[in-house]
């Protein structure tokens, strides 16, 4: 049972490049989540999905579009990067039914942009 | 809606001594809460949760907290700090009425001094 898994753990982009961050779950949980997290800043909610083909927009989503075609993946795309994007972003799944709710957290993806 | 304050970002005690970081929230409605823990480099691992079984929460590593309704906190302490503590922990909040979405404090970072 591996949880939620993160691809990859780092990237260096330049500005105007595109990437897509890869985050799956085996428990079977409904809902997912993107975070960024800066220093001093806390975790800042990107986007989420409550299930497989639904997606919603976060505090922070502008600059980042997701899609969740598999229950147990969720992927977050940068079109055209930018220098502010650099950040530690975590992904997130819980169940739906299932109190309280507690979130289940991936290692993360460190990514900077030049 | 709900909101999170941690009250410093830094906390720095010395070995063995006593650990006390402060979590201060608002809630319309009966909250869930939560502590998570975030060792250098890596996600975020829960600690402990309230779910309004018992006000005094025990979690992992010797880690409690207790939630106080008339105070509206629910800080974590711990008797005695270990070098292994030394980590950034951070606060979060959900409730029904935000459809169980976590809300976040923005984390104190606690430094032990040895």
């Amino acid at each position: 049972n591996a949880g939620v898994t993160q691809t990859p753990k780092f990237r260096v982009l330049k500005t105007g490049q595109s990437m897509t961050l890869l985050c799956a779950q085996d428990m079977n949980h409904e809902y997912m989540y993107w975070y960024r997290q800066d220093p001093g800043m806390g975790l800042r909610l990107i986007h989420y999905s409550v299930g497989e083909g639904t997606t919603a927009k976060g505090e922070v989503p502008d600059g980042y579009n997701v899609s969740r075609l598999k229950k147990q993946n969720f992927l977050l795309g940068l079109e055209s990067a930018a220098p502010s994007q650099t950040s530690v972003y975590f992904c997130a799944s819980r169940p739906k039914w299932t109190a309280p709710y507690e979130q289940y957290f991936g290692p993360g993806t460190r990514l900077t942009v030049t | 809606a709900q909101s999170v304050t941690q009250l410093g970002s830094h906390v720095s005690v010395s070995e063995g001594a006593l650990v006390l970081l402060r979590c201060n929230y608002s809630s319309s409605v009966p909250p869930y809460l939560f502590w998570y823990v975030q060792y250098p480099n890596q996600g975020l691992q829960l600690l402990l949760k309230y779910t309004s079984a018992a006000t005094l929460v025990k979690g992992i590593n010797g880690f409690e907290a207790e939630f106080k309704k008339s105070e509206t906190s629910f800080h974590l302490t711990k008797p005695s700090a270990h070098m292994s503590d030394a980590a950034e922990y951070f606060c979060a909040v959900s409730a029904m009425d935000s459809n169980y979405q976590l809300i976040w404090g923005a984390g104190t970072k606690l430094i032990i001094k040895p």
